[in-house]
């Protein structure tokens, strides 16, 4: 059965503090992986989308990559504007599976 | 690029009374466009997918004649809650697809309430 799995539901850093969120999935014929940032009461902001095991991509504070079963977003030196929730999604054919989102609070 | 928009940002209508919500992508053409409804500190809920010129396709447990989904051309689709009920009131998200392309790019959201 095709899914996305996050971890960890949320996740509270101190300022400057460095981490990472998980995402694992199982999916036949990967078509792409993407990682959102939603902020409350708005819709979710495309960051990233990787395709091969090994890929990796950066933005600003934000790192994502790739293994066969997983991918991690990797946050370097965050700060409080970093504060959202991270949602990871999987394509597989023309079907998008979502994951439940990883809730980042980070504290000055 | 990849904009998409949402209009209204929000609606507050009494019961019985229909919605209609739109979708719109600023700066491409979508073959697919998605809705979805999501619940305070939740995920979203994928209620249809929409591909231009056809008819949507409704996940299990929507009811397609509740919540009508028109997909008219290449950077318009619509949602139009029928009959709207307390329960409806939600926060009412799309997604457009551009020809060729992978990721799903979102609107900003409606925030639907019904009295």
């Amino acid at each position: 059965e095709d899914q996305v799995t996050q971890s960890p539901e949320a996740l509270r850093l101190q300022e400057g503090e460095s981490s990472s969120l998980n995402c694992s999935y199982t999916v036949s014929g990967l078509r792409g992986l993407f990682w959102y940032r939603q902020d409350p009461g708005k819709g979710p902001e495309f960051l990233f989308t990787l395709y091969s095991a090994g890929e990796e991509k950066e933005k600003e504070r934000l790192k994502a990559t790739l293994t066969k079963k997983e991918s991690f977003l990797h946050i370097t030196a965050p700060k409080p504007e970093d504060s959202a929730t991270y949602l990871c999604a999987v394509r597989s054919g023309n079907q998008f599976y979502f994951g439940t989102g990883t809730s980042l609070t980070v504290i000055p | 690029g990849a904009v998409v928009s949402q209009h209204p940002s929000r609606v507050i209508c009494k019961s019985g009374t229909s919605v209609k919500i739109e979708c719109r992508s600023l700066d491409f053409q979508a073959t697919t466009m998605f809705w979805y409804r999501q619940f305070p500190k939740q995920s979203l809920m994928l209620m249809a997918t929409s591909n231009e010129g056809s008819k949507a396709t409704y996940e299990q447990g929507v009811e397609k004649d509740k919540f009508l989904i028109n997909h008219a051309s290449l950077t318009l689709s619509t949602l139009t809650v029928t009959s709207a009920h307390p329960e409806d009131s939600s926060f009412y998200i799309c997604s457009a697809v551009s020809i060729g392309g992978n990721e799903q790019f979102f609107g900003p959201g409606t925030r639907l309430t019904v009295l």
